[in-house]
C-alpha cells in the first residue's frame, strides 16, 4: 500500500512565524503534491514537483514556497505565516507516468494548520 | 480550462438506500482521466477508481458502481444498499493527459447515511 505521511495532524503558529510542512511518501512517486482545502473552496493546487529539486506553481503559490532534496520527501513552507493561511493542508503523490497519462494521487492525512 | 462540477452540495439517505453521486466535466482534451476520492471524517483523501476516456465501460466494484458518458460528459457514482460508513464526502477530479500534474477537483458531495 502507498503511504503518504504528514509530520503533524495539528499545528497552531503565531503571525509572522516561519512554517515547515513536511510530507514523506514510500512508493518511489515521482510527482509529488501540496493542496490547501478550504470549505466552499474546495482543494486549491499549491505547487507540485514532478522529480527531485524541480518544482512547479500551482493555482495558488503566492506566500508559499517549497523544497524537494529528496524524492520521497517535499517540503512546504510559509515563510511569514498570516492568518489567512489557516487551512487544511493535504500532500499527495503519483507515479510520473512518462508519457500523455495521469496516475491517481495519494493523500496523506493533512495537516489542519491554525495561524494566530 | 478544464472543469469538474458536483451539483449535489449535500445529499442524505437513510441507510439501506442507493444514491447516486453526480459529476459531470469539462475538457477540449481527448485524452483524458476521471478519478472518484472519498474523504471520511478522519480526513484523508481515499482513492476509490481511475478512468481514463478511452475506457466507457461501467465499473462495479462491490456496492459501488461508475456510469461514465463521454456523450453526456459525465462519470456518476452509485452506491448500492448504502451504509453509515459511507458517511464523507466524494470528489470527482479530472486530469487531462498531460503527465499527471495538472488535476482538477470538484466541489465535492457530502453525503450523510442516517442508520
Amino acid at each position: 500500500d502507498v503511504k503518504v505521511t504528514q509530520s503533524s495532524r495539528y499545528l497552531v503558529k503565531r503571525t509572522g512565524e516561519k512554517v515547515f510542512l513536511e510530507c514523506v511518501q514510500d512508493m518511489d512517486h515521482e510527482n509529488m503534491f501540496w493542496y490547501r482545502q478550504d470549505p466552499g473552496l474546495g482543494l486549491r493546487l499549491i505547487y507540485f514537483s514532478y522529480d527531485v529539486k524541480m518544482k512547479e506553481k500551482g493555482d495558488i503559490p503566492e506566500g508559499y514556497s517549497v523544497s524537494r532534496e529528496k524524492k520521497e520527501r517535499f517540503s512546504l513552507i510559509l515563510e511569514s505565516a498570516s492568518t489567512n493561511q489557516t487551512s487544511m493542508y493535504l500532500c499527495a503523490s503519483s507515479l510520473y507516468p512518462g508519457s500523455s497519462a495521469s496516475y491517481e494521487q495519494y493523500f496523506g492525512p493533512g495537516t489542519r494548520l491554525t495561524v494566530t | 480550462a478544464q472543469k469538474v462540477t458536483q451539483a449535489q452540495t449535500e445529499i442524505s439517505v437513510v441507510e439501506k438506500e442507493d444514491v447516486t453521486l453526480d459529476c459531470v466535466y469539462e475538457t477540449r482534451d481527448t485524452t483524458y482521466y476521471l478519478f472518484w476520492y472519498k474523504q471520511p471524517p478522519s480526513g484523508e483523501l481515499v482513492f476509490l477508481i481511475r478512468r481514463n476516456s478511452f475506457d466507457e465501460q461501467n465499473e462495479i466494484s462491490g456496492r459501488y458502481s461508475w456510469n461514465f458518458q463521454k456523450s453526456t460528459s459525465s462519470f456518476n457514482f452509485t452506491i448500492t444498499a448504502s451504509q453509515v460508513v459511507d458517511s464523507a464526502v466524494y470528489f470527482c477530479a479530472l486530469s487531462e493527459g498531460n503527465y499527471g500534474q495538472n488535476f482538477v477537483f470538484g466541489p465535492g458531495t457530502r453525503l450523510s447515511v442516517l442508520p
